[in-house]
């Protein structure tokens, strides 16, 4: 019953270091997200792909990039971190059909610090 | 304006308290309404959907006003587990689906 899995929970990184963040979610949902949450802020979208094949930028895309692997997949990736990236991270899967329709189900989420 | 607006509290309550948040949207094309609720450094999960009808789960009710732009949570008889911080979230369907999610209201409920 994993839903949706994160890896990994905790990272520290030094400013100009990059690092990959993996989601996989096993629902078989076509719609997958990545936020960010700050103090104060909620959770902000920063990319999502709508289907296997397809990204789209969200509110926050810059400093970050995407991969939608398959439909399992979607992974977020930092090319040179700074430290206003320092956040916590969490992706999301959503289906498009039913009841549950555009209810998203999240990871446990990423604890990034970038010194 | 942000789009999606929540009172950020918080709200010290105590146990068997009723409480109630609200959150009011700025886009008419607002098409589905859910209630998350984060509980501290864990991720968000679906407390409930909103339906126009209004709808109840236990202890829990929601209420939607289309004609407002507001959406409503009501917890009666608090209990310590609901401290939590309770998150409005919006879908809309404006050619592209996007989902907004409020800031959130935390919620302590002391004994």
């Amino acid at each position: 019953n994993a839903g949706v899995t994160q890896t990994p929970k905790f990272q520290v990184l030094k400013t100009g270091q990059s690092m990959t963040l993996q989601c996989a979610q096993d629902m078989n949902h076509n719609s997958m997200y990545w936020y960010r949450q700050d103090p104060g802020m909620g959770l902000r979208l920063i990319y999502y792909s709508a289907s296997e094949g397809t990204t789209d930028k969200g509110e926050v895309p810059n400093g970050y990039n995407v991969s939608r692997l398959n439909k399992r997949e979607f992974s977020l990736r930092l090319e040179s971190a700074a430290p206003s990236q320092t956040s916590v991270y969490f992706c999301a899967s959503s289906g498009d059909r039913g009841p549950a329709k555009n209810i998203q189900y999240f990871g446990a989420g990423t604890r990034l610090s970038v010194l | 304006r942000k789009e999606v607006e929540q009172d950020p509290g918080p709200f010290n309550v105590p146990e068997g308290a009723t409480v109630a948040f609200n959150c009011t949207y700025s886009n008419s094309a607002s098409q589905s309404f859910f209630w998350y609720r984060q509980d501290c450094r864990k991720e968000p999960k679906l407390l409930m959907s909103v339906y126009s009808s209004g709808n109840e789960d236990g202890r829990f009710t929601a209420q939607l006003n289309r004609a407002s732009q507001y959406i409503s949570l009501l917890i009666r008889d608090s209990k310590l587990s609901d401290s939590a911080t309770y998150l409005c979230v919006v879908n809309l369907n404006t050619g592209g689906f996007k989902t907004i999610f409020g800031a959130g209201t935390r919620l302590f409920v002391k004994a």
